[in-house]
């Protein structure tokens, strides 16, 4: 895994609490991507970003809400995690929009999430 | 609405034999169109990646397929291996964007 990291691994919570889940690179890239996956859907885009402070929604943000205070560290917040939001959670990041092979998406190991 | 459809959704194919993945698209402004594969417990990687101004590109075993006109691509594994056996995912990017939109994924499995 590309210098990926997140954290926790694995997670358990109850219905309305607040979950935050975080993602490390140790690799400089620009963009960082957070997605879930769930089984007949595939990966779903829920937030982006393109650089600090700068996110932007994906296919499947609501319930959902991002940070980024350092190129390094992307944090994806559950404000009132819902039985719904039970999947295995991945970041991802890229260095480039584009060209040459920088627009490869490097994923991290995940984050399974269970909430009861 | 689904921008990419991938079929089938699970495979089975003995050692030794073609595997074939299909996806599908609507969206004319995609121009970027790469495989992911992923092993249980591990996060997807990048396997191979096709853009539109080429029809096929090949590496290694793997080779993809590109049809611009039908709006088809597809993921070739020669000589399958039970070291295949993974999900795979195609996707495919709009121009001058970061983002991509994945296929629901493949299950395959190659028997020995």
């Amino acid at each position: 895994d590309a210098g990926i990291t997140q954290s926790p691994r694995h997670k358990v919570t109850e219905t309305g609490t607040p979950v935050t889940l975080r993602c490390h690179q140790t690799e400089n890239h620009r963009y960082m991507y957070w997605y879930r996956q769930d089984p007949g859907h595939g990966l779903r885009l829920i937030h982006y970003s393109y650089g600090v402070k700068d996110t932007d929604k994906g296919e499947v943000s609501d319930g959902y809400s991002v940070s980024r205070s350092k190129t390094e560290d992307f944090l994806l917040t559950l404000e009132s995690a819902t039985s719904s939001q039970t999947s295995v959670y991945f970041c991802a990041i890229s260095e480039s929009r584009a060209g040459f092979g920088q627009e490869t998406q490097y994923f991290g190991p995940g984050t399974r999430l269970l909430v009861l | 609405q689904q921008q990419v459809k991938q079929s089938p959704q699970s495979l089975i194919v003995q050692k030794g034999g073609i595997s074939i993945i299909n996806c599908a698209y609507e969206n004319t402004a995609f121009d970027y169109f790469p495989w992911y594969q992923q092993f249980p417990g591990k996060g997807p990687a990048l396997l191979i990646a096709i853009r539109p101004d080429v029809s096929e590109k090949k590496e290694g075993r793997f080779t993809i397929s590109f049809n611009k006109s039908a709006k088809q691509f597809s993921l070739h594994i020669m000589d399958s291996q039970p070291g295949d056996s993974a999900t795979y995912f195609c996707a495919a990017r709009v121009s001058g964007y970061s983002t991509l939109t994945f296929g629901k994924g493949t299950m395959l499995l190659v028997s020995p």
